[in-house]
C-alpha cells in the first residue's frame, strides 16, 4: 500500500462547477500538506500548504485537512479552463523532512 | 522569481549509455532534488543534496548518481542507462531545511530505447 493515495481521474467537470481533489495517507506523523498544480508539459508549482488540521481558503482554493481521518481535500469553487491541470498532493512529518507525493489526479474543466 | 532550469526538454538514448541531466536554479539555494514521474506513481525522490559535495539517496537511488561540485548546479547520472529508466526527470530547489516549498524546472523526458 502506498503512503499517499490519489485517484488519478481524469475528472472532467463543466466551467463553473465546484470541484473536490482528495487524498488519504497511511503515516500518522505527517504534519504539513501541500498541493502543486502541474499544467502540461511544466513543472509542478505549489497552490497551497496547511500545517496540521484545519481549512485554509485562498481565493478560490480551499484546502482542508482532517487528521483524524488522514484524509485532505482540495475544493476549487467556480472551476475554470484555466484550471485543468494534474494537482498532486505532498506531505512532510516536519520543515526539513522529504516531501512524499501523491500519484496525481489529472483536472479538466470543459468550457 | 525563482528559475530552476533543466538542460534538456526531450532526450532520447541507447541502453548502456551515459546519461548526465544538468539542473541550474537561480535563488542560491541549499537544498537540491532529483525526482522521476510516472503515470499513476506520482513524484519519487532519486537524490537530494543539502549542501555543495553533499548528497544523500532517496527512495530510488539505484541506478543513479548525482553531483553538486557548486551550489546552483546539481547534475543526475545515469552511469548505464536501460529501458526502465525512460520516465520525467524533475529538479527542484528549496531555500534550506526551515523552508517548505520546492520550486520545480519544467522537467527532461528521457526515453531509453
Amino acid at each position: 500500500q502506498k503512503e499517499v493515495e490519489q485517484d488519478p481521474g481524469p475528472l472532467s467537470v463543466p466551467e463553473g462547477a465546484i470541484v473536490s481533489l482528495n487524498c488519504t495517507y497511511s503515516n500518522s506523523a505527517f504534519q504539513y500538506f501541500m498541493w502543486y498544480r502541474q499544467y502540461s508539459r511544466k513543472g509542478p508549482e505549489l497552490l497551497m500548504y496547511t500545517y496540521s488540521s484545519g481549512n485554509k481558503e485562498d481565493g478560490r482554493f480551499t484546502a482542508q485537512v482532517d487528521k483524524s481521518s488522514k484524509y485532505i481535500s482540495l475544493f476549487i469553487r467556480d472551476s475554470q479552463p484555466s484550471d485543468s491541470a494534474t494537482y498532486l498532493c505532498a506531505m512532510s512529518a516536519s520543515a526539513g523532512n522529504m516531501l512524499t507525493f501523491g500519484g496525481g489526479t489529472r483536472l479538466m474543466v470543459k468550457p | 522569481d525563482v528559475k530552476v532550469t533543466q538542460s534538456s526538454r526531450y532526450l532520447v538514448k541507447r541502453t548502456g549509455e551515459k546519461v548526465f541531466l544538468e539542473c541550474v536554479q537561480d535563488m542560491d539555494h541549499e537544498n537540491m532534488f532529483w525526482y522521476r514521474q510516472d503515470p499513476g506513481l506520482g513524484l519519487r525522490l532519486i537524490y537530494f543534496s543539502y549542501d555543495v559535495k553533499m548528497k544523500e539517496k532517496g527512495d530510488i537511488p539505484e541506478g543513479y548518481s548525482v553531483s553538486r561540485e557548486k551550489k546552483e548546479r546539481f547534475s543526475l547520472i545515469l552511469e548505464s542507462a536501460s529501458t526502465n529508466q525512460t520516465s520525467m526527470y524533475l529538479c527542484a530547489s528549496k531555500a534550506g531545511d526551515t523552508h517548505m516549498e520546492q520550486f520545480f524546472g519544467p522537467g527532461t523526458r528521457l526515453t531509453v530505447l
